[in-house]
């Protein structure tokens, strides 16, 4: 089976810029969790969905936002960009609807200049 | 609160034995174990459940100490394949607004 998918792999934006991150969960995963990771340091909570539904929110400004589709898969938006944004996007699958056994995906490496 | 993991960095001989440890100053409810080798994503290792027993596989286990708020992870024996940055997550409530938060990590150097 094909594990946690993102994409794109890598990514540089301008500050101000929006940027679009996807993620596609190990089949029949229904959680989705999205994290930052900044080097060095270990992985930081942003959100984490189930069944479409919102179940967690880490401490991150409004300018970050998430959805989940029908399908099970993610959308990570991060409007504004800051220098301080950049960073490697985690995206999280589980069949839990908690934080229960998480697969990772391989990231998005987003570099803002 | 971020937990706060030690060492910060460990090198080991093939072999050797080390221990991981985890701290929380808030009551935890689950500690989750997790391997990240260099440029790669993290793997899950185990989960520890508040009020559940000592979890291990092959030469990998960990304890959970409520009272402590603590977790330890121990690796036995160790291989050159067990070198990566150990992260604990932990969990401070089993419903609503769930989120794991994971600690600073620990760097484990295996030699051979």
């Amino acid at each position: 089976d094909a594990g946690v998918t993102q994409s794109p792999t890598h990514l540089i934006k301008t500050r101000g810029q929006q940027v679009t991150l996807r993620c596609s969960p190990i089949s029949g995963h229904k959680s989705v969790s999205w994290y930052q990771q900044v080097l060095g340091q270990g992985p930081q909570f942003i959100f984490q969905y189930y069944e479409k539904e919102e179940r967690g929110r880490g401490n991150f400004p409004d300018r970050f936002s998430a959805r989940q589709f029908p399908n099970y898969s993610s959308e990570l938006n991060v409007n504004a960009l800051l220098l301080g944004d950049s960073a490697l996007y985690l995206c999280a699958s589980s069949n839990h609807p908690s934080s229960y056994e998480q697969y990772f995906g391989p990231g998005t490496r987003l570099t803002v200049t | 609160q971020q937990p706060v993991q030690s060492p910060q960095a460990v090198i080991l001989r093939e072999g050797e034995d080390a221990v991981i440890n985890c701290s929380s100053s808030k009551a935890l409810y689950s500690v989750h174990w997790y391997r990240q080798k260099h440029g790669e994503a993290p793997v899950f290792l185990m989960i520890l459940l508040k009020g559940g027993e000592q979890k291990g596989h092959d030469k990998i286990s960990a304890s959970f100490n409520e009272k402590k708020q603590q977790s330890s992870l121990y690796l036995t024996a160790s291989q050159l394949s067990y070198s990566g940055t150990y992260f604990c997550g932990t969990e401070w409530t089993d419903f609503g607004n769930e989120k794991l938060t994971f600690g600073t990590g620990t760097r484990l150097t295996i030699i051979p």
